[in-house]
């Protein structure tokens, strides 16, 4: 029972344009979600956050937006760089839980 | 560089051994939490300590893993006879308080079980 979808497994962009990277969940206790982003051989490091009292938090050229009715939550680079090419993972977590539970990953590359 | 250390880097075993895998947190962070990624699969929790106590080990997959945290600090892993599907990254990461502080991941120990 996967709780956190991303039914991506990868995305490919332009240098300059946007990436758009989707995460669907099916819990609707879920009240905090964030995005990680991991690189080969390293462990996933936090990008963005968003309660669920929001709509959008933005930093620099992150974007995020939840979409509560539809359980859905977007991020979007812009522009995108070479050097965002990674594996970027959605996460949820519900308020009386302590457990971060992750999507599958999404595999952006970012062409020149 | 005080992020959060993992040790063996990569570990190899025959099956049936036993493995310990080793976590340093970032200083002062009090929770603690284990995941692990398979081939191609996404972060799997395994478990979580708040201090020294796990209140949540729902995600161990069998009574062969085992975890414990001294000194609300170094947390082990341990797996006992390890089987082939053992195979995986397991990532240690740590958070200033609960999970509403981003967590802290080290760059995991690669388990081999051959």
């Amino acid at each position: 029972d996967q709780q956190v979808k991303q039914n991506s497994p990868s995305l490919s962009v332009q240098e300059g344009r946007i990436s758009i990277l989707n995460c669907d969940y099916t819990n609707s206790m879920f009240d905090y979600f964030l995005w990680y982003k991991k690189y080969p051989a390293e462990g996933p490091t936090f990008l963005i956050s968003i309660s669920s009292i929001k709509d959008k938090n933005e930093d620099g050229r992150f974007t995020v937006f939840l979409n509560k009715s539809a359980k859905h939550l977007s991020l979007h680079i812009v522009p995108s760089q070479p050097g965002d090419s990674a594996v970027y993972f959605c996460a949820a977590s519900a308020h009386n839980t302590d457990k971060l539970i992750f999507g599958t990953g999404t595999r952006l590359q970012v062409f020149p | 560089g005080a992020g959060v250390s993992q040790s063996p880097s990569n570990k190899v075993t025959e099956k049936g051994k036993d493995v310990e895998l080793r976590c340093d947190p970032i200083s002062g962070h009090t929770a603690l939490y284990w995941y692990r990624q398979s081939l191609g699969q996404g972060l799997e929790f395994l478990i979580y300590f708040q201090g020294n106590s796990a209140p949540d080990k729902s995600g161990l997959p069998s009574d062969r893993f085992s975890a414990e945290r001294t000194g609300g600090s170094v947390s082990t892993l341990t797996i006992q006879r390890t089987q082939q599907e053992d195979s995986a990254v397991y990532l240690c990461a740590s958070s200033l308080d609960r999970i509403n502080s981003p967590l802290h991941f080290g760059n995991g120990t690669r388990l081999t079980v051959t």
